[in-house]
């Protein structure tokens, strides 16, 4: 079975400083899709990033870019110059199509002035 | 325009009480998705449809029943509610599954069972 995990429960950077939230997965497939959710207070999950596992390219999406290295299982996102509207739950998924997505525990992310 | 709308927002009801939570999704997708967040944030897959039919059913009490009327809703019924059933309920969707179409997620219906 796949599994998630995200081992940094909380993360804590100061506005305008880059952090990286871990996320590592554990797959026997080779065709799969990695997923960065963001939950803000607001409760909405929103798509932040994501990854095709046969692509080597790392994505990327203005300051939101991920270090995918698939024969670590290892799928970390690094968040440049964050803001404080950058403050939620970020949660790492796996997809190994059709069938479900599944997420890993969640990293707090506190962004301070 | 909201993609995925689910109703209500918040539910409060006692246990042992019947309740439903609608969703919608005006995107055209064919897959819809129950997830249950618990109080520890933790994102757990309930069921998933396609075309109105069920795809995925993880090991979800019997007392929770999906129904899907046509691809655009998928609603989820809980009979006999219990404690533990108190969670976020987010309903979902998506074109087929694969990166080209990530989940679209509604903003959740928070039920607390007292």
């Amino acid at each position: 079975a796949q599994t998630v995990t995200q081992s940094q429960p909380e993360m804590s950077v100061q506005d305008a400083e880059t952090v990286t939230l871990s996320c590592t997965y554990d797959t026997s497939e080779n065709n799969y899709y990695l997923f960065w959710y963001k939950q803000p207070p607001s409760r909405q999950m929103i798509l932040v990033i994501r990854q095709e596992a046969y692509k080597q390219q790392n994505a990327t999406e203005n300051r939101f870019s991920v270090n995918f290295q698939k024969a670590a299982k290892s799928f970390s996102l690094k968040i440049s110059d964050s803001q404080l509207g950058d403050t939620a739950m970020y949660f790492c998924a796996f997809m190994n199509p059709p069938d479900k997505l599944i997420f890993g525990t969640g990293t707090r992310l506190q962004v301070f002035p | 325009d909201t993609a995925v709308s689910q109703t209500p927002k918040y539910l409060v009801t006692q246990m042992g009480n019947d309740k439903s939570i609608k969703c919608e999704q005006n995107l055209g997708h064919d897959t819809m998705y129950w997830y249950k967040q618990d109080s520890k944030k933790f994102l757990k897959i309930m069921f998933s449809y396609n075309n109105k039919e069920l795809i995925i059913n993880e090991t979800v009490p019997n007392r929770f029943s999906p129904k899907s009327p046509d691809k655009a809703h998928l609603n989820l019924h809980i009979n006999s509610l219990e404690l533990g059933d108190s969670a976020v309920y987010f309903c979902a969707s998506s074109q087929v599954s694969g990166v080209n179409s990530p989940l679209h997620f509604g903003n959740g219906t928070r039920l607390t069972v007292t």
